[in-house]
């Protein structure tokens, strides 16, 4: 069975430091597809990245990095200098693929993180 | 581009009615997913439709049950509302045989929020 777990509820950061949400995983599959996405007030998850189980190679787009290891399961995702406008709630997702087709989502219980000024 | 659309944006329903929320997904899209986010939990997957067919289930009741147009997009039909159906319910659209790298994710519409009193 696929599952998907952010430890941390609540992260409470001051603008410009550091923060890193962190999201473990479990499949047997061999091929799938890892996801962050963004929740603000309004409701609408929006995509931040898509990593799929072969390319373990780490991103960083701006002020977002992502490091993911299939030896630790783990898809962790860093902001730096963060800012109040990163307030919001994270779900870290996983994705089965059967054949070259995209399945469902399985989504943690989100981490909300707020940036204070 | 459009994104993808959800209506209505808020819904307030009784016990033991019914209700019918809609989807357009993004343009291109083939494929439409439906998710239950209850209040402070991740989405939970519902059910996804391609060539409109239900093509997977999650861990919902039969009182849950959708629809897929030849226009590709959707409806979510849920029977008998109970209390408990109360939540955020998100759409999201992606291709089903994804043929350019980038275009295997799910993209999420705002969501409709389903109250039950």
């Amino acid at each position: 069975a696929q599952k998907v777990t952010q430890a941390q509820t609540e992260i409470s950061v001051v603008e410009k430091e550091d923060v890193t949400l962190d999201c473990v995983y479990e499949t047997r599959d061999t091929t799938y597809y890892l996801f962050w996405y963004k929740q603000p007030p309004s409701g609408e998850l929006v995509f931040l990245i898509r990593r799929n189980s072969f390319d373990e190679q780490n991103e960083i787009s701006g002020r977002y990095s992502w490091n993911f290891q299939k030896s630790t399961s783990s898809f962790n995702f860093t902001i730096t200098a963060s800012q109040v406008v990163d307030s919001a709630v994270y779900f870290c997702a996983l994705s089965e693929i059967r054949g070259s087709t995209l399945g469902r989502l399985y989504f943690g219980r989100g981490t909300q993180l707020t940036v204070w000024p | 581009d459009a994104g993808v659309t959800q209506s209505p944006t808020h819904l307030i329903k009784t016990r033991g009615q019914q209700v019918t929320l809609r989807c357009s997904p993004k343009s291109g899209h083939d494929t439409v997913s439906w998710y239950q986010q209850a209040l402070g939990q991740g989405p939970q997957f519902i059910f996804q439709y391609y060539e409109e067919e239900e093509r997977q289930r999650g861990n919902f009741p039969d009182r849950f049950s959708g629809h897929q147009f030849p226009n590709y997009s959707s409806e979510l039909n849920v029977n008998a509302l109970w209390l408990g159906d109360s939540a955020l319910y998100l759409c999201a659209s992606s291709l089903l045989l994804p043929r350019l790298r980038g275009t295997d994710t799910q993209y999420f519409g705002p969501g409709t929020r389903l109250t039950v009193l």
